[in-house]
């Protein structure tokens, strides 16, 4: 079956640190690839997409490559902010049937000033 | 614009009560999904209905049932709520099933004693 898998947290970095969270994954077909983030007591709210192999997504400073080679969709930020503070979650989505909608646990990152 | 509302925000239930968690989405969109969100687990598909008029399990289906009323509109039904069912509930809407982004309601945090 579709499985991700991501580090889990909790994550603590200073202020202006480089981030990366990694995210692998296991599909059948060709899955569209998501973070997702969560803000305290909030819904998720997309952060990022890419839909195919070698597509980069990119959104408020972060980005993620679609890496069909080695099934991988890590998120990077060049310098974190104490407001990207959050609960981040890695996705695909192929559509194949509920399997073909799969989460990660989710990685809470905390930025300290 | 609203996007995707739930009701109730907060319900404290006794073991054996029934419940319905309301959701609806403004944007026309034709499929949506029902998730639980538990410490370390990450988000788990409920149910969801692809389109109007269908409904589908998901990974934990069991002891829930769901109603796709109107386009706008998909109710989760808690026949006779257990403590397990302690979670919190996230509707989500997509413009169509398969590889696209997924809007998310602001949950419904649920207490079974």
């Amino acid at each position: 079956g579709n499985s991700v898998t991501q580090m889990e947290g909790p994550v603590t970095l200073s202020e202006e640190a480089f981030l990366t969270i990694n995210c692998t994954y296991t599909a059948t077909g060709y899955p569209s690839l998501f973070w997702y983030v969560q803000y305290p007591g909030e819904g998720l709210q997309l952060l990022l997409k890419a839909t195919k192999a070698d597509d980069k997504g990119s959104n408020k400073g972060f980005e993620a490559t679609y890496r069909k080679e080695t099934t991988s969709f890590h998120l990077e930020k060049g310098s974190v902010q104490v407001s990207d503070s959050a609960v981040y979650f890695c996705a695909l989505s192929w559509g194949g049937g509920a399997d073909g909608l799969t989460f990660g646990k989710g990685t809470h990152l905390i930025i300290q000033p | 614009n609203a996007g995707v509302t739930q009701t109730p925000k907060f319900q404290v239930l006794k073991t054996g009560q029934s419940m319905t968690l309301q959701c609806a989405q403004d944007m026309n969109h034709n499929s949506m999904y029902w998730y639980r969100q538990d410490p370390g687990m990450g988000l788990r598909l409920i149910y969801y209905s692809a389109s109007e008029g269908t409904t589908d399990k998901g990974e934990v289906p069991n002891g829930y049932n769901v109603s796709r009323l109107n386009k706008r509109e998909f109710s989760l039904r808690l026949e006779s709520a257990a403590p397990s069912q302690t979670s919190v509930y996230f509707c989500a809407s997509s413009e169509v099933w398969g590889k696209e982004t997924q809007y998310f309601g602001p949950g419904t945090r649920l207490l079974v004693l």
